[in-house]
């Protein structure tokens, strides 16, 4: 079976400080990965996509793949109070379509 | 531009009873997906479309749940028999392509109370 997974969390950090948010799969079929922020009550925003090995960045954002280790993770940098969310890890597998999300983990940022 | 939309964004049903959930994809986007999200859960994929004709319906639950997309836009989610383990958040979602490399956008979801 195809997984996703996230250590749920909270994951608590201060205000400017850097979250780290990590999340294993255990398909190498692999290809694709995304980060999702959910705040509560609300839907998925896409915030980060990665498809190749290294880092990308956007903003205060980092997302770093590592398909050997099967590994990806979020860094946040000058982590803000308004940063505090679900985040979800999702992939998707051998062209299909379909995401499969892990769990999600929560982040608050203490002003 | 507009986003995803869905309605109703509440309905609240009774055990046995059928409904239908809508779902309005970005405008341009070929390929609209059905999730549905417990709580404390990530979102579980259920069935997605590519134009007209479903793709991939391998996270249907049951022969309950049933999805049409008849024009390649607007797609319906409908659920016979509601159960109270229907009871979630189905969010839809839609891409501009399909396959590894797609970027999928969620509407606000359709939270369902089966009583």
């Amino acid at each position: 079976q195809k997984e996703v997974e996230q250590n749920s969390g909270p994951l608590s950090v201060p205000e400017g400080a850097i979250a780290s948010l990590n999340c294993t799969y255990s398909d190498r079929g692999s290809q694709s990965f995304f980060w999702y922020r959910q705040y509560s009550g609300k839907s998925p925003e896409l915030i980060m996509s990665i498809y190749s090995n290294g880092d990308k960045e956007d903003g205060r954002f980092t997302a770093q793949l590592n398909k050997a280790s099967q590994y990806v993770s979020l860094l946040i940098r000058d982590s803000q109070p308004s940063d505090s969310a679900t985040y979800l890890c999702a992939a998707i597998y051998n062209q299909g379509g379909k995401l499969i999300f892990g769990q999600g983990t929560e982040l608050s940022v203490k002003p | 531009g507009a986003g995803v939309s869905q309605t109703p964004s509440n309905k609240v049903t009774e055990k046995g009873k059928y409904v239908e959930l809508r779902c309005d994809p970005i405008s341009g986007h070929t390929a609209l997906y059905w999730y549905r999200q417990s709580l404390g859960q990530g979102p579980e994929f259920l069935i997605y479309f590519q134009g007209t004709g479903a793709a991939d319906d391998s996270g249907l639950p049951n022969d309950r749940f049933f999805a049409v997309r008849p024009e390649g836009s607007v797609s319906t989610l409908k659920i016979q028999r509601t159960e109270r383990g229907d009871s979630a958040v189905y969010l839809c979602a839609s891409s501009r392509v399909t396959g590894g490399f797609n970027e999928q956008f969620f509407g606000p979801g359709t939270r369902l109370t089966v009583l």
